[in-house]
Formats: structure tokens, C-alpha cells, sequence
């Protein structure tokens, strides 16, 4: 069975700070994907990123980076130079290679990011 | 431009009366979800088409259905709502046609509110 682990339930920063949000995972797949997600407090899933298993070369968008780590299962989401537009649920989510034509996702329970101006 | 589209977007409705949400999807995907998220809590995926295909999840109560009529609209429907309902309900699409998964994008969501 597939599992994802946010052990950060809350975490506030001030603005500006750098924030890690970290996620680990389970799953006997070889091949999976996995995702972040931002739910600001309107409520929407936005987007943020898809990695797959085979490639665990890190990125970086903006202000935003992503460290995927096999031999430790982990895929941790870092912040630089927060602002406050950053306050919301980020989500880490997993799901199996496409099997069937649908994709199961497994969401963690998230990590709500506070940024205090 | 709005893709993934929730009507309404804050939707009360008293204890048994049933009530729909709409989803509707500009980007012709294949597959579309319906995700129920309570307060604090990850969301939980409810059912799925794939194309015109229903797929319900197992834990899925039979008060909750759903319909297809095209493409690009997808219903939920609660039958008989209780208070443990009341959520965020959130519509996903993808595209699955190609090799490997597309990524879900979710619309804006639908709260619900049972009184």
C-alpha cells in the first residue's frame, strides 16, 4: 500500500525566512510520481510539481526547490525568502504509474505554512 | 482562463434535501474526479470516469452518485445529505491517454454546508 508522511502539521516562519516542508513516502512501485500541491485558504488544489521515480534530479522554480531522494524516500519542498502569499496547505501526494487508464493519488495530510509579515 | 470550473462555489442545503454540484472542464480531458475533503484532512477521492466509465471507490457511501452526460460536465450528486457531509468538494480532470499519468488539476472546489 502506498503511504505519504507530512510529520510538519503547522510550521510559521517569518517573512523572508527559508522553510523545508518535508514529505516521505511508501510504495512497492518501481515506477511512481510524485507531486506538491498548494491549497491557499480559498481552497483550491494548485499545481506546483510532478516528479517520477526515474528521475531524481532536483529543481528549482523561482523560489521554490524540490529535493527528491530515493535512497531515503523523501521529497522535501523549500521556500526561499518566504513571502507572505506563500500561507497556505502544501500538500505531498504519490501515485502509481498509470495502470488501467486512472491515476490513484495518495495524499499526506498536509503541512499548513504560516508567513508572518 | 479558467480550466477545471466548480458551480457553486458555496452551496447550503438543509439535513435530507438532496442537492448537486457541477463540475465543468475546458481542457477535454478523459478522466474526471470527485474528492471529498473535510476540515484539516487530506482529500478523499470518491469516484472516477474514465471516459464514460464509473468507477467507485469501495468506502464510497450510496448516497453519493454521480453522472457524465459529456466530456466536459461532471455531476455530484448527494441524495439524502447528513451533517457529516459538510466538506469541500473538489473535481479533478486529467488526461490518461497518453503513456504514463498526466497530472490532476483540480478546479476551485465546492463547499457544502448541511444544516
Amino acid at each position: 500500500a502506498q503511504k505519504v508522511t507530512q510529520a510538519q502539521t503547522e510550521i510559521s516562519v517569518v517573512e523572508k525566512e527559508d522553510v523545508t516542508l518535508d514529505c516521505v513516502y511508501e510504495t512497492r512501485d518501481t515506477t511512481y510520481y510524485l507531486f506538491w500541491y498548494k491549497q491557499p485558504p480559498s481552497g483550491e488544489l494548485v499545481f506546483l510539481i510532478r516528479r517520477n521515480s526515474f528521475d531524481e534530479q532536483n529543481e528549482i522554480s523561482g523560489r521554490y526547490s524540490w529535493n527528491f531522494q530515493k535512497s531515503t524516500s523523501s521529497f522535501n519542498f523549500t521556500i526561499t525568502a518566504s513571502q507572505v502569499v506563500d500561507s497556505a496547505v502544501y500538500f505531498c501526494a504519490l501515485s502509481e504509474a498509470n495502470s488501467g487508464g486512472y491515476q490513484k493519488v495518495t495524499f499526506g495530510t498536509g503541512t499548513k505554512l504560516q508567513v508572518i509579515p | 482562463d479558467a480550466m477545471v470550473i466548480q458551480n457553486p462555489r458555496y452551496q447550503v442545503t438543509q439535513f435530507g434535501k438532496p442537492v448537486t454540484l457541477s463540475c465543468s472542464q475546458t481542457l477535454n480531458h478523459n478522466v474526471m474526479y470527485w474528492y471529498q475533503q473535510k476540515s484539516s484532512q487530506a482529500p478523499k477521492l470518491l469516484f472516477h470516469y474514465y471516459d464514460k466509465d464509473f468507477n467507485n471507490e469501495a468506502d464510497t457511501p450510496d448516497n453519493f452518485q454521480s453522472r457524465r452526460p459529456n466530456t466536459s460536465f461532471c455531476f455530484l450528486d448527494i441524495r439524502s445529505p447528513g451533517l457529516g457531509d459538510a466538506a469541500m468538494y473538489l473535481c479533478a480532470t486529467q488526461n490518461s491517454r497518453g503513456i504514463g499519468p498526466d497530472t490532476q488539476y483540480f478546479g476551485p472546489g465546492t463547499r457544502l454546508t448541511v444544516l
